[in-house]
């Protein structure tokens, strides 16, 4: 079963740091174009970034100015997002997804369940 | 970044009824579109992509047209698990985009 698993969400307060996981099962982790998607409380989705299957290319959305560094791990078949100088506007739910393919112009067909990051002092 | 406009924003039918969601680029994104349905307390699940392709096990009453910038979702006759909330993606330029969703409930 194709599966994600996100972790590492939890209560930081501003200015903080946090680091999130997304451990992957049931296909070649590698291989795949993988994003990481937040949703604050009662909001709509929000992309944050995302790189392609061959890792070559890493995408980051305008706002968080460089604040936030994705990476991966294939020998471990997980996802990372490091987030630093955090603040409010932070919060919410953070889900890893997965691309049908390489290609990281594409949708997301397999989404993990989500990890709560809150920002709050 | 190009901007996707949802509406209505919210709908209300009864099961049974049709819906009919539609969703506007700033932008063309060619056929580059996705929809998503969402419930309370659940990820995102894909429906749709380029456009019209309906995802592995999605049933045949969802339905995608359109093109460029103008975009619609269909879902021929409403089953009472389909309200929900619905959001467009455009996966056509970086950096990837969402719309602001369109909830379906309850009439």
């Amino acid at each position: 079963e194709v599966q994600l698993v996100e972790s590492g969400g939890g209560l930081v307060q501003p200015g903080g740091s946090l680091r999130l996981s997304c451990a992957a099962s049931g296909f070649i982790f590698n291989s795949y174009a993988m994003s990481w998607v937040r949703q604050a409380p009662g909001k709509g989705l929000e992309w944050v970034s995302g790189f392609s299957g061959s890792g070559g290319s890493t995408y980051y959305a305008d706002f968080l100015k460089g604040r936030f560094t994705m990476s991966r791990d294939n020998s471990k078949n997980t996802l990372y997002l490091q987030m630093n100088s955090l603040s409010v506007e932070d919060t919410a739910l953070y889900y890893c997804a997965k691309a049908p393919g390489r290609s990281a112009f594409d949708a997301f067909d397999i989404w993990g369940q989500g990890t709560l990051v809150t920002v709050s002092s | 970044e190009i901007v996707l406009t949802q509406s209505p924003a919210t709908l209300s039918l009864s099961p049974g009824e049709r819906a009919t969601l539609s969703c506007r680029a700033s932008q063309s994104v060619s056929r580059y579109l996705a929809w998503y349905q969402q419930k309370p307390g659940q990820a995102p699940r894909l429906l749709i992509y380029d456009a019209s392709n309906r995802a592995t096990g999605i049933p045949a009453r969802f339905s995608g047209s359109g093109s460029e910038t103008d975009f619609t979702l269909t879902i021929s006759s409403l089953e009472p698990e389909d309200f929900a909330v619905y959001y467009c993606q455009q996966c056509s330029i970086w950096p990837l985009t969402f719309g602001g969703g369109t909830k379906v409930d309850i009439k």
